[in-house]
């Protein structure tokens, strides 16, 4: 299977929160991604964790690990229009030091 | 924070000719970037890895001769799609990592991305 899978899609009405779900492969990456990108633009960082940590909370931002199950998440806390974009989860792969990306989640908001 | 810069955003040519694509970190050394071919359905395929001074190694099915990598200094690296075809256009992302002794030495940095349309 692929290296890293997400969901292709999400909706959310604006104000609810959004959990975007991520799951990996490699059980010694040491480092777990969240990047965003807007229509027509390149990726933008949003955050990242290591792998030794459970939780990392940045504003509306809440990211949790579950290494064990290799199962990384983002949550969005009152989703707004801006958010509306495509999430890319991402792992780097210890074995050849390369960092592998998700297809990617487009979270679309509902008024 | 980090920034790459990526040249030119959008560019329009004609089939057969060639095209050159610059990614520059602006304020750190990158000794490794990274060039990406984004298709419409949002993957994101990792071409090749650039390291600064040695050749690109490249992922499987990517032809070498077609997609020409140079790295020549820590903070360019190049992108020169050869003989152009309809089927080459794409978007096309290049990213940056810092040497390991740098701050940020785990995290990827993009640039805003390269339009490609071959006619």
């Amino acid at each position: 299977g692929e290296d890293v899978e997400q969901s292709l899609f999400l909706s959310v009405r604006e104000g609810d929160s959004s959990v975007i779900n991520c799951t990996y492969t490699d059980s010694s990456s040491t480092y777990l991604y969240w990047y965003k990108q807007e229509p027509g633009a390149g990726l933008q960082l949003l955050t990242y964790i290591f792998s030794n940590m459970d939780m990392k909370q940045d504003q509306r931002l809440t990211v949790l690990l579950n290494k064990k199950d290799k199962h990384l998440s983002l949550r969005i806390a009152d989703t707004q229009t801006g958010d509306s974009a495509i999430y890319f989860c991402a792992e780097s792969r210890e074995r050849d030091d390369k960092i592998i990306f998700g297809k990617g989640t487009r979270l679309h908001i509902l008024p | 924070g980090a920034v790459v810069s990526q040249h030119p955003s959008w560019v329009i040519c004609k089939s057969g000719t060639s095209v050159k694509i610059e990614c520059r970190s602006l304020d750190f050394q990158a000794t490794t970037m990274f060039w990406y071919r984004q298709f419409p359905k949002q993957s994101l395929m990792l071409m090749a890895t650039s390291n600064e001074g040695s050749k690109a190694t490249y992922e499987q099915g990517v032809e070498k001769d077609k997609f020409l990598i140079n790295h020549a200094s820590l903070t360019l690296s190049t992108l020169t799609v050869t003989s152009a075809h309809p089927e080459d256009s794409s978007f096309y992302i290049c990213s940056a990592r810092p040497g390991t002794a740098q701050p940020g030495a785990n995290v990827l940095t993009f640039g805003a991305g390269s339009r490609l349309t071959v006619l």
